[in-house]
């Protein structure tokens, strides 16, 4: 069984940083390309960035470049998200999905993480 | 920026079809996906690469897809399909940025 947990979200000042992690089971981590979507309260579904699978390509919304990193351990099976200088319309629910770019679409995601920026 | 389309809001009584809509330039060009997401919940796929259907996805989902243009139709809506319905494509300029459009609430009563 595909698992995504993801971790890391909590409540950070505006201009903070925070790490989220991805944990992953169930598949060939190796073999596919991973992405992280967001969800602001009430609002709708964001791609936020993606990865392929050997971290050779990468690829950020533009509400995020320059301010996020993605990254991934293949030894851990493991994709994080580095973000830095948070704002606070950076405010969402954070999900991990496999899948990245036009080869491979998200088709497993978890439960999310929630990160709140606020002062 | 690239943009997909949804209209805001569907409603439809139990057993009626019902049709959601996706515009976007590069459509043509691209696949589309839809995600079924309900209260709480996180995102199902319910139709890929156009009009296939997962395994487990009942047979009344189904896809198309007409020029800029593509539809998710549910045919004889159940209750429990009312949920947020959103479709997904790559940008026009990048095939390695994911794009979804604004998200489609159907209400089925």
């Amino acid at each position: 069984e595909v698992q995504l947990v993801e971790s890391g979200g909590s409540v950070e000042r505006p201009g903070g940083s925070l790490r989220l992690s991805c944990a992953t089971s169930g598949f060939s981590f190796n073999d596919f390309g991973m992405s992280w979507v967001r969800q602001a309260p009430g609002k709708g579904l964001e791609w936020v960035s993606g990865i392929n699978w050997d971290g050779g390509s990468t690829a950020y919304a533009d509400s995020v470049r320059g301010r996020f990193t993605i990254s991934r351990d293949n030894a851990k099976n493991s994709l994080y998200l580095q973000m830095n200088s948070l704002r606070a319309e950076d405010t969402a629910l954070y999900y991990c999905a496999r899948g990245y770019g036009s080869g491979s679409y998200l088709a497993y995601w978890g439960q999310g993480t929630l990160v709140t920026v606020s002062s | 920026s690239y943009e997909l389309t949804q209209p805001p809001s569907v409603s439809v009584s139990p057993g009626q079809t019902a049709r959601i809509t996706c515009s976007g330039d590069a459509l043509p060009k691209k696949y589309a996906y839809w995600y079924q997401q309900k209260s709480g919940q996180a995102p199902v796929v319910v139709i890929y690469e156009d009009n296939k259907r997962p395994s487990g996805i009942p047979v009344r989902f189904s896809g198309s897809t007409s020029g800029t243009m593509v539809t998710l139709t549910i045919s004889g809506a159940q209750v429990e399909d009312e949920a947020d319905y959103y479709c997904y494509s790559t940008d026009s300029s990048d095939n390695h940025r994911g794009v979804f459009g604004g998200g489609t609430k159907l209400t089925v009563l």
